[in-house]
């Protein structure tokens, strides 16, 4: 099982600064099956980045993902008071079981 | 619009059984995978179930195999997952999610939650 790991835990940040999460897996993942998703409490994930680098549709493009192997990126380029909420990354289809990271929670300061 | 719908979820017993069902419209059901993922409260996601378009490939966590059971009925635009000899620690809610071309989760039903105690 390819275990992945999001740092921080907890990133506090203030609107119109830069966010940069991280996502490190236990064992190379196939750049084609990263994804990031956004949860806001009380609601369902949404899709931002799949492919590790490609928007999904509908998202701002201060939103970018990079990374290959086993490290990935997801910044949020001028954080909105909407962006503030967990975020997760996911390996699919490069191994099975699909797994999530525990998220990071990105609070304002 | 693209639309997925759970329902079926509520109070059940350990050892009891639920089945969920999630409706799907705006999109042609018939030509793509589905999954279920759960959330327990306050923690993270954890991916339960995996259908392909014809329910040629099923797949399963290790925590729910030999319990639940996922399929699908292409006519009526549903997904369904059959929650057998169920645990507390199965207690979450349980969205299901559309398989994009690429793989990823997108969209995501509102959630149904299930709730196991006594």
């Amino acid at each position: 099982e390819i275990v992945l790991t999001q740092s921080p835990g907890t990133l506090s940040l203030s609107p119109g600064e830069r966010a940069t999460l991280s996502c490190r897996a236990s064992q190379s993942v196939s750049s084609s099956y990263l994804a990031w998703y956004q949860q806001k409490p009380g609601q369902a994930p949404r899709l931002l980045i799949y492919g590790a680098s490609s928007r999904a549709t509908g998202i701002p493009d201060r939103f970018s993902g990079s990374g290959s192997g086993t490290d990935f990126t997801l910044t949020i380029s001028r954080l909105e008071p909407e962006d503030f909420a967990v975020y997760y990354c996911q390996q699919y289809g490069s191994s099975l079981p699909i797994t999530f990271g525990q998220g990071t929670r990105l609070e304002i300061k | 619009e693209v639309q997925l719908v759970e329902s079926g979820g509520g109070l059940v017993q350990p050892g009891g059984s639920l089945r969920l069902s999630c409706a799907a419209s705006g999109f042609t059901f018939s030509s793509y995978s589905m999954n279920w993922v759960r959330q327990a409260p306050g923690k993270g996601l954890e991916w339960v179930s995996y259908i392909s378009s014809s329910s040629s490939t099923i797949y399963y966590a290790d925590s729910v195999k030999g319990r639940f059971t996922i399929s699908r009925d292409n006519a009526k635009n549903s997904l369904y997952l059959q929650m057998n000899s169920l645990r507390d620690e199965d207690t979450a809610v349980y969205y299901c999610a559309r398989d994009n071309p690429s793989g990823a989760f997108d969209p995501w039903g509102q959630g149904t939650l299930v709730t196991v105690s006594s």
